[in-house]
């Protein structure tokens, strides 16, 4: 079966320390994306990717990265930096032309004790 | 102004009711629109694509799109426990842009 997944689930982090968020997709996607979910506001972009080795900063990349080395793969390193990072990860997938909808992973729910 | 608006909720409905669902936007480039439902603690999954306006019904769903009002909704008929979601629209300017811009989502509720 085609489809994205995401891992961990759950995943709880000390403040000060990096934690990277795994996404893969089987569907042969070009594109790929990383949002954050916070109640009441909907999805924000983080980053995205159109192709293998290039990726653009979203409307909130501060104190994240990312890298594409594999059309596969798209991993999301929350960094210390990041003030606030307690929240719902989604990561996505599109065709990068023709009908491209996003196609969402099950999601990844960060906490920072 | 948000670039796209849509009503919290909760919306409560009992099951059979004929379920309304809407969004505003401001910007006209808009031109493929999109619903997800998302259910608690899980990713979003597409219900409806349409492309200008017009309407697209798939089963006990119907997307509207009136682009002269800026306006899309999405109607659910015969709705069910089942469709106890968050409904979140999207839309994007262009067939190749990834710039796809989301509403905030309705939380809905029907009730047995």
């Amino acid at each position: 079966d085609g489809g994205i997944t995401q891992s961990p689930k759950y995943l709880f982090r000390k403040e000060g320390q990096n934690v990277t968020l795994s996404c893969e997709q089987n569907l042969n996607h070009d594109a790929m994306y990383w949002y954050r979910q916070d109640p009441g506001q909907g999805l924000r972009l983080i980053y995205y990717s159109q192709i293998v080795n290039d990726f653009q900063k979203g409307d909130i990349a501060e104190g994240y990265s990312v890298s594409r080395e594999k059309k596969e793969s798209f991993p999301l390193t929350v960094t210390s930096a990041q003030k606030n990072p307690t929240a719902f990860y989604l990561c996505a997938s599109s065709r990068r032309k023709g009908l491209n909808w996003q196609f969402f992973g099950p999601g990844t729910r960060l906490t920072v004790l | 102004q948000k670039e796209v608006e849509q009503d919290p909720g909760p919306l409560s409905v009992p099951e059979g009711a004929i379920v309304s669902l809407n969004c505003t936007y401001s910007n006209s480039a808009f031109q493929y629109f999109m619903w997800y439902r998302q259910y608690s603690r899980k990713g979003p999954e597409l219900l409806m694509y349409t492309y200008s306006s017009g309407n697209k019904e798939d089963g006990r769903f119907t997307a509207q799109v009136d682009k002269s009002s800026k306006y899309i909704s999405l109607f659910i008929r015969d709705s069910q426990p089942s469709d106890s979601a968050t409904y979140l629209c999207a839309m994007k300017a262009d067939n190749y842009g990834q710039n796809f811009v989301f509403g905030p989502g309705t939380r809905l509720s029907v009730l047995p």
